[in-house]
Order: C-alpha cells, then structure tokens, then sequence
C-alpha cells in the first residue's frame, strides 16, 4: 500500500489529453514539493516535473503539473505511442522522514 | 555527459551481504544530495535511502534501517549501499539517482540500475 494514490492505469487515444491524478496528506504532498516521474521497463525514470510545476530542460510542455492541498496532477497533451509507460508521484514525507511515490499509473495510448 | 552506473548487483542467499556502488561522472558529485531507490518485479518505485552533499545527513526507509548502510566518497565520484542480512523481499532492481535541486527531493539523473537477486 503506498502512501501516496495514483489510479492504477489511465487510457487515451492519440493527440488527446489524459490527466493522472496523485492523493496525499498533510505531511507529504501538502507541506513538500511534488515530481513526476515516467518510468520504461528496462530503463532508468526519468524526471517529468519538479517542485510542482516546473520542467526540466529537454521536457516538452505538453507535460504540465499541478497542486492543490494535498492532490497533485500530471498533466499530458498530445498523446503520442511513446508516452505509453507507467508515471509516478513522488515527495518528501515529513512524519515519515523519507521519500514517498505513489503506486504509478499505467498509461495506455490506444 | 553526465552519467551514473551503478554495479555489485548478483544472487545472493537470504541472510547474506552485498555492496552496491555508483560512479558519478559528468558532474560536481560532491554538489549533490544522491538517493537509492528500489523497485521489486511487478511493483512501483520504493524509496531506500538518501544522503546529502557532504554525506553528514543520512535517511533509510524503515524497511532497511538498521540491515543498509549508504555512504559516499566525494574523492572518488561515488555512492555506497552496503546491504546486510539481505531477505526475500530486497530483490529489486537498485537505482542511484542524483537529486536536481536540494529541498525539492526530485530526481533528475537515474543510472540504468542493478539488480540483486535475494534467493536460496
């Protein structure tokens, strides 16, 4: 059971939009940054969003990111087949004095 | 390039020991803040461990508190997991990762990761 819930799996077709949502509590995502990750089986994660909102450099803006209280929100836009992998949320725990992810959500471009 | 690659990963009995190492290249290691994280088969993503810059300030996820140890060598561009009674549920595959900003906790260069195998 992870600290942090994501739905499970997410579908979309090509060059739409797909929101995945991230829940959480007071003494993670409330009170601490929030990072989105995209993660290919096989390869290393790799960094979508930081503190919140912000971009990496080399990360398209058809990512977006979100928060509000204790909810944080990936967003994705022009669906492309290589989108299809599996995202993750993740923060600092403040009472738990570590890194919590979510469970990650499976994206499937139809 | 800045890069990370990890090694020391292989089977091991549960109740037995294994060393894990990453070599930073590309960048200032002595900079960063530099985590492990973890993921079993069919799982997500598990948080292990995070040191700072100067290797003085130390978290382990309460699954390997007291059986991990991380540390770093600045001098040598790399990071340390020494993993001790080892059980079933430690078989993963292990990532180093370099955190992009200290205070924001996110993870912006990964290795390719290694994997350990915990197996009688």
């Amino acid at each position: 059971q992870s600290v942090l819930t994501q739905p499970p799996s997410v579908s979309a077709a090509p060059g739409q939009k797909v929101t995945i949502s991230c829940s959480g509590s007071s003494s993670n995502i409330g009170n601490n940054y929030v990072s989105w990750y995209q993660h290919l089986p096989g390869t290393a994660p790799k960094l979508l969003i930081y503190e919140n909102n912000k971009r990496p450099s080399g990360i398209p803006d058809r990512f977006s990111g979100s928060k509000s209280g204790t909810s944080a929100t990936l967003g994705i836009t022009g669906l492309q087949t290589g989108d299809e992998a599996d995202y993750y949320c993740g923060t600092w725990d403040s009472s738990l004095k570590g890194v919590v992810f979510g469970g990650g959500t499976k994206l499937t471009v139809l | 390039e800045v890069q990370l690659v990890e090694s020391g990963g292989g089977l091991v009995q549960p109740g037995g020991s294994l060393r894990l190492s990453c070599a930073a290249s590309g960048f200032t290691f002595s900079s960063y803040n530099m985590k492990w994280v973890r993921q079993a088969p069919g799982r997500g993503l598990e948080w292990v461990s995070s040191i700072n810059s100067g290797g003085g300030t130390i978290y382990y996820a309460d699954s390997v508190k007291g059986r991990f140890t991380l540390s770093r060598d600045n001098a040598k561009n790399s990071l340390y997991l020494q993993m001790n009674s080892l059980r079933d549920d430690d078989t993963a595959v292990y990532y180093c990762a370099r955190v992009y900003i200290s205070g924001s906790n996110a993870m912006d260069v990964w290795g390719q990761g290694t994997t350990v195998t915990v197996s009688s």
